[in-house]
């Protein structure tokens, strides 16, 4: 069972409609991450939280606007997306690095999100 | 910019054989090399990973070697099974060590029965 939860599974939306996706963690993890694979694609990072602070954007279109509320939520608000922008958008977290040692990252089984 | 190229990007083996998948990264300064399995459908699972103070790693049929030197590292996976079967995808951290991941293309596995 994975450990990261992500809603809703499925989204379908048109291009001028605003909606959020969710995703939620428990492990106590303090670095959290939203993903964008397509089909047949490696996952492309998008944003990292790292203790409720925004520390990377990977220059994402202002359409994509990620928001960490709180140590275990993280959203990713969507407004005026593009068809090109259907795709798994995917949840992961980590621990932080401890004495300058990586942990793994842990994703969510994801929510596929369609452009009309 | 940084780079991980991974080789092949399709797999055919027979149950029971070996598979070997390998990578080659481009930042001398990266220092953790994850695997993830993606089943079609499903989320991106790592199934091991390796830091580059290692060579080797073992987890039952599933193993990860690392050459800093060459700036290879490869994925072996013995004694194949059917559910072995799925996407393969390895992955380099980047120097910035902000936690960004850089991925190669992944390699599709399909393991006859």
């Amino acid at each position: 069972d994975t450990e990261v939860t992500q809603t809703p599974k499925h989204l379908v939306m048109g291009m001028t409609n605003k909606k959020s996706l969710k995703c939620e963690q428990h492990m106590g993890h303090r670095a959290m991450y939203w993903y964008k694979q397509k089909a047949k694609k490696p996952p492309e990072l998008m944003f990292v939280y790292s203790y409720e602070k925004l520390s990377i954007n990977e220059s994402v279109p202002s359409r994509f606007s990620p928001e960490c509320p709180n140590s275990s939520l993280l959203n990713l608000h969507l407004h005026a997306l593009q068809p090109e922008d259907s795709a798994l958008y995917l949840c992961a977290s980590s621990q932080e690095n401890r004495d300058r040692v990586v942990q793994p990252q842990h994703f969510g089984d994801g929510t596929r999100l369609s452009i009309l | 910019g940084e780079n991980v190229e991974q080789h092949p990007s399709t797999l055919s083996v027979q149950e029971g054989d070996s598979a070997v998948i390998k990578c080659t990264y481009s930042d001398s300064a990266s220092n953790y090399f994850p695997w993830y399995k993606q089943e079609l459908g499903k989320r991106p699972q790592l199934i091991i990973d390796i830091r580059s103070n290692v060579g080797e790693k073992k987890d039952q049929r599933i193993a990860v070697t690392l050459n800093k030197t060459a700036k290879h590292f490869s994925l072996h996976i013995t004694e194949t099974q059917p559910e072995d079967s799925a996407v393969y995808f390895c992955a380099a951290l980047h120097s910035s060590n902000t936690g960004k991941l850089i991925f190669g293309q992944g390699t599709t596995l399909q393991v006859k029965p």
